[in-house]
C-alpha cells in the first residue's frame, strides 16, 4: 500500500540555518504531495503541495520539488526562524487509491530553532 | 470566513463509553474527511463523507462511525471506548474530493479514554 517516511526528529538548528527534511514515498499511481505543519496546540496548516513531477512548491520561504525518478519530496528553507519550531509533516494523495482526496501522512519531523 | 470547527476541545471519557464529536466545514466546502491523530504520529485517515454518504474508509473498526447533515457539517461516533482510543481527532474539509484538492484542518478534539 502507500506509505511516506520522512527522517526522524528531532532536528535541532540555530537561528538563520539551513533546513533539510527528507520524504520519500511509495504510492500505486502519481500522487499529489504535500507539507503540512503542525503548531503546538493547533491543527494541521497545509505548507506548500505539488502535484506533478518537477512541480516545486513554494511557501514562506520553504520548497519542496516533486522528484518522480527518486520518489522524493524533500522540504528545504534556506534560513531558519524560531517561530518555524513545529512539527513537519510529509503527506500523499494517490489518484488510484478510490479516486478520492484521502491523505497518507509520515510520521512527521519535530524541528526546534534556538536563538 | 470561519474555518473548520471542532468540538468539543477536550473530552474525557473511561472504557466502554460511547463519545460524539463534531465537525463544521470551511464555507464552501462540501466534503468531510477525519482522521485521528495518536501522540507523537502522524494522522490516520478514518472515513470521508461526501453528499451525506461514507465514500472512503481507513482501517478502523465499525466501532467508528460517522454522520454528514445536509449542511454538510458532520458528526464522528465511536462505541465501547478503548484506552487506545486516546487521540487527538482531526477533521478536515474540501471543496470536492479530486487528489489534489487541498484540506483545510481544525484545531482538532482531544480525546482522553480512561
Amino acid at each position: 500500500g502507500d506509505s511516506v517516511t520522512q527522517m526522524e526528529g528531532p532536528v535541532t538548528l540555530s537561528e538563520e540555518a539551513f533546513l533539510t527534511i527528507n520524504c520519500t514515498y511509495t504510492a500505486t499511481g502519481y500522487p499529489s504531495l504535500f507539507w503540512y505543519v503542525q503548531y503546538p496546540g493547533e491543527g494541521l496548516q497545509l505548507l506548500l503541495k505539488a502535484t506533478k513531477a518537477d512541480d516545486k512548491g513554494s511557501n514562506k520561504g520553504f520548497e519542496a520539488t516533486y522528484r518522480k525518478e527518486t520518489t522524493s519530496f524533500h522540504l528545504e528553507k534556506g534560513s531558519v526562524q524560531v517561530s518555524d519550531s513545529a512539527v513537519y509533516f510529509c503527506a500523499l494523495s494517490d489518484p488510484f487509491s478510490g479516486g478520492y482526496n484521502k491523505l497518507i501522512f509520515g510520521a512527521g519531523t519535530r524541528l526546534a530553532v534556538h536563538p | 470566513d470561519a474555518g473548520v470547527t471542532q468540538s468539543p476541545t477536550h473530552l474525557i471519557k473511561t472504557r466502554g463509553q460511547q463519545v460524539t464529536l463534531r465537525c463544521s466545514p470551511k464555507s464552501g466546502h462540501d466534503t468531510v474527511s477525519w482522521y485521528q491523530q495518536a501522540l507523537g504520529q502522524g494522522p490516520q485517515f478514518i472515513f470521508q463523507y461526501y453528499e451525506e454518504e461514507e465514500r472512503q474508509r481507513g482501517n478502523f473498526p465499525d466501532r467508528f462511525s460517522g454522520h454528514q447533515f445536509p449542511n454538510y457539517s458532520s458528526e464522528l461516533n465511536v462505541n465501547a471506548l478503548l484506552l487506545g482510543d486516546s487521540a487527538l481527532y482531526l477533521c478536515a474539509s474540501s471543496s470536492g474530493t479530486g487528489w489534489g484538492d487541498e484540506q483545510f484542518f481544525g484545531p482538532g478534539t482531544r480525546l482522553t479514554v480512561l
